[in-house]
C-alpha cells in the first residue's frame, strides 16, 4: 500500500495557461475524489469518481475544470485558461469497497498550483 | 448556513490539558462524520470516524456524536505539543457510503508546553 499519489507537487503557471494534474490512487481503491483547499479553509469538494464513471461534479466547478478517470486507475484534473483565483492546493483522496459502513477518504500529499 | 461548520480558533491549550474540538452539521439525515487532523503544509490525515451516537475512544482521542443537537465533537487528552494542527471536522451526507464529504474550515489548536 504505497498510498496515494500526486503529481505534480508544485506546479507555477502563467494566467491564461492550462494546467494538469494527475492522482494514482490506493490501488483497489475504487472511489477517487477531487477537492481543492485555500490556506484557512477546509478541502472543498470537486468532483467524484466511481471507477471511471464521474458520478458528482460541484456546482460550483466552473466548465474550464475536467476530470476523467479513463480506466478505473489514475485520474487527471485539468484547468483550463487559469485564473489567479484557481490558486489553490488541489487535493485527491481515495476509498475503499471494502469499508462499506464508513467509507472514509485517504488523501494524497496535494498538488499546489499558483498562478501569477 | 453552511452545511458543516467549525470554530475557525485558535484554540491554545498547555500541555497536558484536554482539547476539546467542537463541529455542528445542518443536515439531519448525515450518517457518519470523521474527523481528520492537517499539519501546516501537509494533506489531512485521518483520525478517527464515528457513526452511532455517544462516544469513541482511540488512545487519547475521544470523538463524540450527538444526532438529536447535530453535534460532533473531538477530544484530545493529554495534548502534546505535537497534536498543533489544523483538525477538519467532515459529514458524509445522506445514507451513502460513497458520496463526498463535506469539511468544516477546521480549527487550529495550539499546545503550549
Amino acid at each position: 500500500d504505497t498510498g496515494v499519489s500526486q503529481d505534480p507537487r508544485h506546479k507555477i503557471t502563467k494566467r491564461g495557461q492550462n494546467v494538469t494534474f494527475r492522482c494514482d490512487p490506493i490501488s483497489e481503491h475504487n472511489r477517487l475524489y477531487w477537492y481543492r483547499q485555500t490556506l484557512g479553509q477546509g478541502p472543498e469538494f470537486l468532483t467524484y469518481f466511481q471507477n471511471e464513471a464521474q458520478l458528482e461534479k460541484s456546482r460550483l466547478l466552473s466548465d474550464r475544470f475536467s476530470a476523467e478517470r479513463p480506466k478505473g486507475s489514475f485520474s487527471t484534473l485539468e484547468i483550463q485558461r487559469t485564473e489567479q483565483g484557481d490558486s489553490a492546493m488541489y487535493l485527491c483522496a481515495s476509498s475503499s469497497p471494502r469499508r462499506l459502513l464508513t467509507g472514509e477518504l485517504f488523501f494524497g500529499e496535494g498538488s499546489r498550483l499558483t498562478v501569477l | 448556513q453552511k452545511e458543516v461548520e467549525q470554530n475557525s480558533g485558535p484554540l491554545s491549550v498547555p500541555e497536558g490539558a484536554i482539547a476539546s474540538l467542537n463541529c455542528t452539521y445542518s443536515d439531519r439525515g448525515s450518517q457518519s462524520f470523521f474527523w481528520y487532523r492537517q499539519y501546516s503544509g501537509k494533506s489531512p490525515e485521518l483520525i478517527m470516524f464515528i457513526y452511532s451516537n455517544g462516544d469513541k475512544e482511540d488512545g487519547r482521542f475521544t470523538a463524540q456524536l450527538n444526532k438529536a443537537s447535530q453535534y460532533v465533537s473531538l477530544l484530545i487528552r493529554d495534548s502534546q505539543p505535537s497534536d498543533s494542527a489544523t483538525y477538519l471536522c467532515a459529514a458524509r451526507l445522506g445514507s451513502s457510503n460513497t458520496g463526498k464529504l463535506i469539511f468544516g474550515q477546521g480549527t487550529t489548536l495550539q499546545v503550549k508546553p
